[in-house]
């Protein structure tokens, strides 16, 4: 049973345009959210974070969401552009539980910015 | 600037073969982690290691075995590899208390045949 889920496996959005990337949740024992960007060939790279006593959090053209009511966040990109095309990572985890508590990772949503 | 490193970026191997996998990072981080990403799973993690000499099991540590000797290297073992083993390998590194951001390698892509 998936703990975190992203159900969208792909978006396509114009350059200069907002996507939305959306991840659900079903631990309500997750106290911090995480995105994590992959292109081709390369391992993932930490984005963008969020602790749960927060509803929103911002870093230049990223903003991250937090609906802790819904168990559901989202990865907003204003303004899109083609290099931001990558397969993106939920991931969350439940930190209060001490330092080595592992991350639990969505399956992924491919980001596509067109030209 | 930080670097993990993985030691094949493909790999094939036959069904029954034992299978490592290495990686090293140079951070001196504390933590190391081993996933495997599948599609439509996203990443799973097999084990991670907080130390020297320990190591935790994650959500699918099944056929697979880990070892950590030395703070900056942290193997993955396939005692006897199954097509089912097929995937693209992760490896990752962080600092204690900081795993919301893992560091992690290019990956190994291990076909089973």
């Amino acid at each position: 049973d998936q703990q975190v889920k992203q159900n969208s496996p792909s978006l396509s959005v114009q350059e200069g345009r907002i996507s939305i990337l959306n991840c659900d949740y079903t631990n309500s024992m997750f106290d911090y959210f995480l995105w994590y960007k992959k292109y081709p060939a390369e391992g993932p790279t930490f984005l963008i974070s969020i602790s749960s006593i927060k509803d929103k959090n911002e870093d230049g053209r990223f903003t991250v969401f937090l609906n802790k009511s819904a168990k559901h966040l989202s990865l907003h990109i204003v303004p899109s552009q083609p290099g931001d095309s990558a397969v993106y990572f939920c991931a969350a985890s439940d930190f209060s539980s001490g330092s080595a508590r592992q991350l639990t990772f969505g399956s992924g949503t491919q980001l596509t910015v067109l030209p | 600037d930080v670097k993990v490193t993985q030691s094949s970026r493909y790999l094939v191997k036959r069904t029954g073969e034992k299978v490592f996998l290495e990686c090293v990072q140079d951070m001196d981080h504390e933590n190391m982690f081993w996933y495997r990403q599948d599609p439509g799973l996203g990443l799973r993690l097999i084990y991670f290691s907080y130390d020297v000499k320990m190591k935790e099991k994650g959500d699918i540590p099944e056929g697979y075995s880990v070892s950590r000797e030395k703070k900056e290297r942290f193997s993955l073992i396939l005692e006897s590899a199954s097509t089912n083993q097929t995937s693209m390998y992760l490896c990752a590194s962080s600092l204690a208390g900081r795993n919301y951001e893992q560091y992690f390698g290019p990956g190994t892509r291990l076909t089973v045949t």
